[in-house]
């Protein structure tokens, strides 16, 4: 079983358009998070949950909105997609927050606007 | 949390041991070291982390000095599925659990 699964892996969409990334974990963690790797391979964190409360923003702009419906997932949903939101979206998940730090990562939704 | 410094690339030879070394000279007392590395086109995977024992586990070792400003991660007999990004990052246990990747070290294993 796939313990942090991301939908879809591939997302190629025009400038200006909405789209939606999801996630899902079924390791029983408390705390999920979404991570962008742009071009140049640097991996910053965009948003973390705990129990459906946002509790990390890493100054994202508010085009970018995370929805957790349950503990098992979080959905990230981005506004009037821009050239720049090119990259690769990571989720990951991690027991109680703070009381560890190994998170386990989705495969990626590689996000490309033309 | 303290900042790292890894060299950005390595190389190591199939089947011997490959040794990536990772400054945090200003690791504070309640800081640990957490290792993960990233293979192509994959998420970020776990290796191992500590904070001032050495620590060993399937993957690989962990060796931290005495004055816990460097540590070096280990990997016994490195194939050429090793190949990968390896990120050290420093946090505290206690804080949010979100990660400070920096720019890591590209280790290539070679045949």
């Amino acid at each position: 079983d796939t313990a942090v699964s991301q939908t879809p892996k591939y997302l190629v969409t025009q400038m200006g358009n909405d789209k939606s990334i999801k996630c899902e974990q079924n390791l029983g963690h408390d705390t999920m998070y979404w991570y962008k790797q742009d071009s140049k391979k640097f991996l910053k964190i965009m948003f973390s949950y705990n129990n459906k409360e946002l509790i990390i923003n890493e100054t994202v702009p508010n085009r970018f909105s995370p929805k957790s419906p349950d503990k098992a997932h979080l959905n990230l949903h981005i506004n009037s997609l821009e050239l720049g939101d090119s990259a690769v979206y990571f989720c990951a998940s991690s027991p109680l927050q703070g009381a560890s730090a190994e998170a386990f990562f989705g495969q990626g939704t590689r996000l490309t606007v033309v | 949390d303290a900042k790292t410094t890894q060299p950005p690339s390595m190389d190591c030879a199939e089947g011997r041991a490959a040794n990536l070394p990772c400054n945090h000279s200003t690791i504070s007392g309640n800081e640990y070291v957490y290792w993960y590395r990233q293979i192509h086109s994959q998420g970020p995977q776990y290796i191992i982390h500590g904070l001032k024992n050495n620590e060993t586990n399937e993957m690989a070792s962990l060796i931290i000095t005495e004055d816990r400003k460097s540590s070096t991660l280990i990997l016994p007999h490195a194939t050429l599925r090793d190949t990968a990004v390896y990120y050290c990052i420093v946090k505290h246990r206690g804080s949010q659990g979100n990660l400070i990747f920096g720019k890591g070290t590209k280790l290539s294993v070679k045949p």
